[in-house]
């Protein structure tokens, strides 16, 4: 089955605590994102890759670090959480950067609690 | 600072109505317009798409109407049911450009 997979689904940590959520497509996507989901705001795109090894900062970048070394998994790294990145979070892929515009597939999403 | 306007931010619909949730935009290098469907629990789906050089299409139930003039699109649902309960978010992205910008989402409830 095609799918994005995200890991943990749920985590609560605290603050300054380095933490990382996986994610892994196994459409062979070269374009892959990760969006955070907050109330009245939609979903806000965080980094990008558009394939191996390139990667580049979204809308709302500050806080996190991405790393793109094989072509299906684009892990998302918070070095020091803080409560401000509390958030719904969700990995997306595409078949390729032109391909972005018709259709991204999400991932089930990674509920973050900082305390 | 949201590119793409979206309201209203909830409805309540009976089953059998209609849902309408409209869009505004600003940047006129937007050149395609998804709208995703987001049910609890679930990651984003694209439900349905139109390209600014046409005004209208359909898919089922789901009308996505666009007026070029007003900077505006809208999704319709038409004779809403209770599995259509749902967030949805609207979006468009630059040309030449990989990335969408969403919509704040609009949480539709259909009343059985």
């Amino acid at each position: 089955e095609a799918q994005v997979t995200q890991n943990p689904r749920y985590l609560i940590t605290v603050t300054g605590k380095k933490l990382t959520v996986t994610c892994s497509q196994n459409m062979n996507h070269e374009y892959m994102s990760w969006y955070r989901q907050d109330p009245g705001l939609g979903l806000r795109q965080i980094y990008y890759s558009m394939n191996v090894e390139v990667t580049d900062k979204g809308d709302v970048p500050e806080g996190y670090k991405v790393s793109r070394k094989e072509k299906r998994n684009f892990p998302l790294i918070l070095e020091s959480p803080s409560p401000n990145q509390t958030s719904l979070y969700f990995c997306a892929s595409s078949l390729s950067a032109d391909r972005v515009k018709e259709t991204q597939y999400f991932g089930p999403g990674t509920r973050l609690l900082v305390l | 600072q949201q590119q793409v306007k979206q309201s209203p931010q909830s409805l309540i619909v009976q089953k059998g109505g209609i849902s309408i949730i409209n869009c505004a935009y600003e940047n006129t290098a937007f050149d395609y317009f998804p709208w995703y469907q987001q049910f609890p629990g679930k990651g984003p789906a694209l439900l349905i798409a139109i390209r600014p050089d046409v005004s209208e299409k359909k898919e089922g139930r789901f009308t996505i109407s666009f007026n070029k003039s007003a900077k505006q699109f809208s999704l319709h649902i038409m004779d809403s049911q209770p599995g259509d309960s749902a967030t949805y978010f609207c979006a468009a992205p630059l040309r030449n450009d990989y990335k969408l910008s969403f919509g704040a989402g609009t949480t539709v409830t259909v009343r059985a």
